[in-house]
């Protein structure tokens, strides 16, 4: 089945402890990208990739890393997570070149 | 500022009525335009989406309407059933610029009622 893959889907911490959230896709797509969902904001995109080592800040990049190593693969990394980055995560794929991405069911993160 | 923006954040509806869920825009350099139907739990999944050289889009029960001389789209949906009750989202993306970056509106949660 073709899919998009988040681990963990609920995660609470505290602040400055570092987290990454993995998230996968088998549907050979080059491009993926990272976005949080706030109340009355949408989906705002964090960080994208075009492929393997090739990515990119979207619109709000601050306090998160990325990175594209393989394929399949793009993980999100909060180095030191703040109060303010207590939001729900989707990770999405498609194929380069075309608008229709592919959402994975979504992480929500709580940093107390 | 939001370049695409969704007013509305909630709409109910009578099942077999109509839902007209609107977006507008600022950015003239959209030229495709999608619209995304999220339920509780579940990611986004695409729905619809209609390109700036077309005025109009269908598929099925829903209807996409494009006018560019407002920035403004609509997304019909006829009839609706109480399964279309979820979030939708409105995107926007510019061509060749970077592929795939989407701008995406707030949300409007439509309720079917049955």
């Amino acid at each position: 089945e073709a899919q998009v893959t988040q681990n963990p889907r609920y995660l609470i911490t505290v602040t400055g402890k570092k987290l990454t959230v993995t998230c996968s896709q088998n549907m050979n797509h080059e491009y993926m990208s990272w976005y949080r969902q706030d109340p009355g904001l949408g989906l705002r995109q964090i960080y994208y990739s075009m492929n393997v080592e090739v990515t990119d800040k979207g619109d709000v990049p601050e306090g998160y890393k990325v990175s594209r190593k393989e394929k399949r693969n793009f993980p999100l990394i909060l180095e030191s997570p703040s109060p303010n980055q207590t939001s729900l995560y989707f990770c999405a794929s498609g194929v380069w070149g075309t608008d229709t991405q592919y959402f994975g069911p979504g992480t929500r993160l709580t940093v107390l | 500022d939001q370049q695409v923006k969704q007013n509305s954040p909630s709409l109910s509806v009578q099942e077999g009525r109509i839902s007209i869920l609107n977006c507008d825009y600022t950015n003239s350099m959209f030229d495709y335009f999608l619209w995304y139907k999220k339920y509780p739990a579940e990611g986004p999944t695409f729905l619809i989406s209609i390109s700036s050289i077309k005025d109009k889009n269908e598929d099925g029960r829903f209807t996409v309407f494009l006018n560019k001389s407002a920035k403004h789209l609509s997304l019909h949906i006829v009839p609706s059933q109480p399964g279309d009750s979820a979030v939708y989202f409105c995107a926007a993306s510019v061509s060749n610029n970077a592929g795939n970056m989407l701008t995406f509106g707030g949300g409007t949660r439509l309720m079917v009622k049955p």
